[in-house]
């Protein structure tokens, strides 16, 4: 069954730090498609990436960087310098390639707060 | 840049009573969803709705919820008799037709059931 596991419920860190946030993902498909999505306070949810099962490349968007490793299940995303405007709930998300509904699956969400 | 459109943000509605909330998708996207988030809960998925029929639903999508797409630019979720636990933030998402691509989601529709 497919199932993402985000075990990190809050971070707290200073502005100017770096901060990883972890993502482990089960699947039975050898297809699927990872997502980081950012909730903010104002609710809403913002696509912030999406990575393919086969393509283990990681990247970089500015101050963000995702790790994607295979042999571990996990896509991590990290905010390299944070700042306070990062304070959000982020989470990870899983769609198999399978499931004709292409639904998202989440994690249940890391809160991420960026003191000054 | 086109986005999904929610409304209402805001809906309080009396216990048993139904309600509608709406979406307008992207235009020229093909997968429609519903998911809800309870308060400081995960994203939950409730329905997929593909080529004017639901393509899938999870268990939480029992009789009490329904999905239109009336006009083929509208889609709707509607709960016939609203209970307390209903009370959540109802996100609509549209995604196209190729597999491998990101879901947009609107703003939310928060619905508190008194």
């Amino acid at each position: 069954a497919q199932k993402v596991t985000q075990a990190q419920t809050e971070i707290s860190v200073v502005e100017k730090e770096d901060v990883t946030l972890d993502c482990v993902y089960e699947t039975r498909d050898t297809t699927y498609y990872l997502f980081w999505y950012k909730q903010p306070p104002s609710g809403e949810l913002v696509f912030l990436i999406r990575r393919n099962s086969f393509d283990e490349q990681n990247e970089i968007s500015g101050r963000y960087s995702w790790n994607f490793q295979k042999s571990t299940s996990s896509f991590n995303f990290t905010i390299t310098a944070s700042q306070v405007v990062d304070s959000a709930v982020y989470f990870c998300a899983l769609s198999e390639a399978k499931d004709s509904s292409y639904k998202l699956i989440f994690g249940s969400g890391t809160r991420l707060l960026v003191r000054p | 840049e086109p986005e999904v459109t929610q409304t209402p943000s805001h809906q309080v509605t009396q216990m048993g009573q139904e309600v509608i909330l709406r979406c307008v998708p992207i235009s020229n996207h093909l997968y429609f969803y519903w998911y809800r988030q309870i308060l400081g809960q995960k994203v939950e998925f409730l329905v997929s709705f593909y080529n004017n029929e639901i393509s899938e639903k999870s268990e939480i999508f029992d009789d009490q919820f329904s999905v239109e797409r009336p006009d083929g630019s509208n889609f709707t979720l509607k709960i016939r008799s609203t209970k307390l636990e209903d009370s959540a933030m109802y996100f609509c998402a549209s995604r196209k037709q190729r597999r491998d691509t990101e879901a947009f989601f609107g703003q939310g529709t928060r619905l508190t059931v008194v």
